[in-house]
């Protein structure tokens, strides 16, 4: 069964400071999906990494893939209050169509 | 475009009772999944169909049954419920692509309170 682990589970940050989510899985994949949740409502989808050395920014998130390392990172660059949120990484192994989600990254951005 | 919608937003069920939520898309996706969220534990996928006409069986599909109507919907029954069912659940909806991935589009969840 493939794994997912994300780390840290809860990050406390303030405005302005840079801090990077990881995403770490268990088996060979080159499909890598980041989501966003706010509290009470449904997942928003952030990025999609599709190959090895796969880097996409929107804003002051970034996310990166390493299909090598199995690891996938969301960088966040100054943060602002509106990136409080929680922050699912999906791992695609290409064998079916089930996405594996990492259990969340709960992100809250201290004025 | 509506994307993907759940009816109903919210419910309540005695241990024994029975319901069925319901999932709509409008983007004309072939795939079609049901999760549960509960918390800690990310989502986990209880049944997936690929294409109008199949079902499959995902991570925890104990309890649950499915039918995909038609391409247009994917209906989540729960024939005898139970409090370890009261989670989040949520549908979503993707077409796959070679080139493009299986990025996936969530709907907004159904709340569900089993006592």
């Amino acid at each position: 069964e493939l794994k997912v682990e994300q780390n840290p589970l809860f990050l406390s940050m303030q405005e302005g400071k840079n801090y990077t989510i990881y995403c770490n899985y268990s088996t060979t994949s080159d499909r890598l999906y980041w989501y966003r949740q706010d509290p009470g409502k449904s997942l928003e989808s952030l990025f999609v990494l599709l190959s090895n050395g796969a880097v996409k920014q929107e804003g002051r998130l970034m996310a990166s893939l390493d299909t090598k390392a199995r690891l996938s990172t969301l960088h966040i660059t100054a943060a602002v209050h509106d990136l409080s949120a929680t922050y699912f990484c999906a791992v695609d192994p290409r064998t079916g169509n089930q996405f594996y989600f990492g259990t969340g990254t709960s992100l809250t951005v201290i004025p | 475009n509506a994307g993907v919608t759940q009816t109903p937003k919210f419910q309540v069920l005695k241990t024994g009772q029975s319901m069925t939520l319901q999932c709509a898309q409008d983007m004309n996706h072939n795939s079609m999944y049901w999760y549960r969220q509960d918390p800690g534990m990310g989502l986990r996928l209880i049944y997936y169909s690929a294409s109008e006409g199949t079902t499959d069986k995902g991570e925890v599909p104990n309890g649950y049954n499915v039918s995909r109507l038609n391409k247009r919907e994917f209906s989540l029954r729960l024939e005898s419920a139970a409090p370890s069912q009261t989670s989040v659940y949520f549908c979503a909806s993707s077409e796959i692509w070679d080139r493009a991935g299986n990025e996936q589009f969530f709907g907004p969840g159904t709340r569900l309170t089993v006592l």
